[in-house]
């Protein structure tokens, strides 16, 4: 089966440091996405991992570890318009061509 | 810059009624999908296409049908629309290749009455 969770809600400070965590089981695997969702919008693409370790992006980076199904978000340095919903996907083959499986999300809610 | 446009922000039907959400790419994408999106169970896949008239089944894919006639066009339909399928209604399009991300639309808000 296919199973992606990750926390439901989380709160942090304006400044501070915030890990959103994801952890999958799926019957494939070819790299893992990251994506904000600001309420009512699009998802926008964050950052994507296929091999293990970190990606930095600005303040955002991302960390994928395969053969324990965990990766996770770390915003840096957060601001307010950072409140948003973080989405893990995975990407696998599925058949015809690659397919993402999407987490439920992560609403962040950044306070003053 | 990738444009996805899809035909309305938001969309009100009454129960049986026969409803068409269209999609537009405008990067010669060869992947189009179809996703709802309720709160609590993110978003979902309901059906995709990698090719002119090629398309796959989803995960949720009942009630629903598509038509893909031309490579930047994705249309969704619901043949008889129900109050079950009010939802977000989001399209993406994506090259090929597993490390391409996914461009998303900005979202059909139906509601169906």
């Amino acid at each position: 089966g296919q199973n992606i969770d990750q926390p439901t809600e989380m709160t942090a400070t304006e400044g501070a440091i915030v890990q959103i965590n994801c952890t999958y089981q799926t019957s494939g695997f070819n790299g893992l996405f990251w994506y904000q969702q600001h309420a009512g919008e699009a998802p926008t693409f964050l950052s994507y991992n296929v091999l293990d370790g970190l990606e930095e992006k600005g303040r955002f980076s991302s960390f994928l570890s395969r053969s324990k199904g965990y990766s996770y978000l770390l915003l840096k340095e957060l601001q307010m318009k950072d409140s948003a919903s973080y989405l893990c996907a995975v990407s696998f083959y599925g058949g015809a061509t690659n397919k993402l499986i999407f987490g439920t999300g992560t609403l962040l809610a950044v306070q003053p | 810059d990738v444009k996805v446009t899809q035909s309305s922000r938001y969309l009100v039907k009454r129960t049986g009624e026969k409803v068409f959400l269209e999609c537009v790419q405008d990067m010669d994408h060869e992947n189009m999908f179809w996703y709802r999106q309720d709160p609590g169970l993110g978003l979902r896949l309901i059906y995709f296409s990698y090719d002119v008239k090629m398309k796959e089944k989803g995960d949720i894919p009942e009630g629903y049908s598509v038509s893909r006639e031309k490579k930047e066009r994705f249309s969704l339909i619901l043949e008889s629309a129900s109050t079950n399928q009010t939802s977000m209604y989001l399209c993406a399009s994506s090259s090929g290749g597993a490390s391409y991300e996914q461009y998303f639309g900005p979202g059909t808000r139906l509601t169906v009455t």
